[in-house]
Parts: structure tokens; C-alpha cells; sequence
């Protein structure tokens, strides 16, 4: 069965420090790949997503990057953190060609302070 | 306009009511729908897929209305652990075979005693 992990799942960064958080999926081949940011009380905002290795689309303009170093790896970076990135941070998969339901990871609580 | 609209709520109940949840969608090419429901700090996890037929899982029923761009879920006999948030969800076809998977900002409901 496919399982995706995130790490870590809690993180507290001080402001202008960098920022890496990584997902990996196992079990499946080719996923699409999702990040996702949830403010408090908020909804999900989708950050960026990846249909392959290197191919990332980014959905809206920030402090943020995401790499896909490997098939089932996504990373998303940031060089110098600021105080409005803090929030929930999901990793998601799909199965790629289709359009079907994303599975979570269990999700990164960053918190800038 | 944002891609998918939902009442935020909070929708608070008494055990046993029915309650339904509306949401609308802007883009007309999208392609499939859920809903999902999220716990305090947890991740979303898939609750149903919402079909133009309608659908139903015991107390949940889901419909879709590809005219109006609109979805629904109606849960009948609501019990005190239906007290989540429920997100409605819309995938949109993205780039080389790609999915964007878009969620909408949640209700969020309560069930009292």
C-alpha cells in the first residue's frame, strides 16, 4: 500500500533563518505531488505541485521554492524565513494522469518566531 | 473570484439534525470533486467523492450539479463526532497531464449534546 511521509512534524524557525521540509511517497511510481499551507482557521492554499522529476509549477508567488530530486521526493526550501510563513505545512500525492483524491502526509506545524 | 466558495460556518447542531454544507466552483472545466473533512491540527482525509448521480455513504450524501457549479453534502442524523471541518475539493486539469487540486476554505461544524 502507498504511505507518504513529512518530516518534521513540528518546527520552530527564528525569522531570516532557511527552511527545508521533505516528502517522500512509497509504494507508488510517478505521483503527483503536491505542498500545501494552511494559515490558522484558515483553508488550504496549494503552493506548488510536480508531475515529474525538476518539473514544478508554482501556484502563487512567495518566499517559498520546491524541488523533485527524485520520483517520489518533494522538498520545499526557503532561503530566509519570515514571520507569515509560519502555519501548517501538507505534503500531498495523487496518482499521476488521473484526477483523483490526494493523500496526505500528516503535516509540519512550523511556527517563526 | 476565488476557484471554489464554501460558507465558512461555524454550523452548530444538535445531535441527530440534519445539516448540509453548499459549495460552488468557477471554473466549469473542472473535472472531479470530494469532500473531505479535517480534525483540529490533522491532516484532511477523504470522506466521499461527490458524483453528478449523487452519492451516498450511510448518514453522508453527496451530490454534484454541473449546470449550477455546485456541490453539496448532507449529513443526516449528525452525531457528536461529525464535529469536524468539511472541505469541498475540485481538481482541475493542470499542466502535462498534471492535476491542480483546489480546496475550498471549510465549514466548519459543531455538534452539541
Amino acid at each position: 500500500s502507498q504511505t507518504i511521509h513529512q518530516w518534521p512534524a513540528t518546527l520552530v524557525q527564528p525569522v531570516g533563518s532557511p527552511l527545508s521540509l521533505e516528502c517522500t511517497v512509497e509504494g507508488t511510481s510517478n505521483p503527483n505531488l503536491y505542498w500545501y499551507r494552511q494559515a490558522a482557521g484558515r483553508g488550504l492554499q496549494l503552493l506548488f505541485y510536480s508531475v515529474g522529476i525538476g518539473q514544478i509549477s508554482s501556484e502563487v508567488p512567495q518566499n517559498l521554492s520546491a524541488s523533485r530530486p527524485q520520483d517520489r521526493q518533494f522538498i520545499l526550501s526557503s532561503k530566509k524565513l519570515l514571520l507569515s510563513d509560519s502555519g501548517f505545512y501538507l505534503c500531498a500525492w495523487s496518482v499521476f494522469g488521473y484526477y483523483t483524491e490526494a493523500f496526505f502526509g500528516q503535516g509540519t506545524r512550523l511556527t517563526v518566531v | 473570484r476565488k476557484e471554489v466558495e464554501q460558507d465558512p460556518g461555524p454550523f452548530n447542531v444538535p445531535e441527530g439534525a440534519t445539516v448540509a454544507f453548499n459549495c460552488t466552483y468557477s471554473n466549469s472545466a473542472s473535472q472531479s470533486f470530494f469532500w473531505y473533512r479535517q480534525d483540529c491540527r490533522k491532516e484532511p482525509k477523504l470522506l466521499m467523492s461527490v458524483y453528478s448521480s449523487g452519492n451516498e455513504d450511510g448518514r453522508f450524501t453527496a451530490q454534484l450539479n454541473r449546470a449550477s457549479q455546485y456541490i453539496s453534502l448532507l449529513i443526516r442524523d449528525s452525531k457528536l463526532s461529525d464535529s469536524a471541518t468539511y472541505l469541498c475539493v475540485v481538481i482541475l486539469p493542470g499542466y502535462s497531464s498534471a492535476s491542480k487540486i483546489i480546496f475550498g476554505s471549510g465549514t466548519r461544524l459543531s455538534i452539541r449534546p
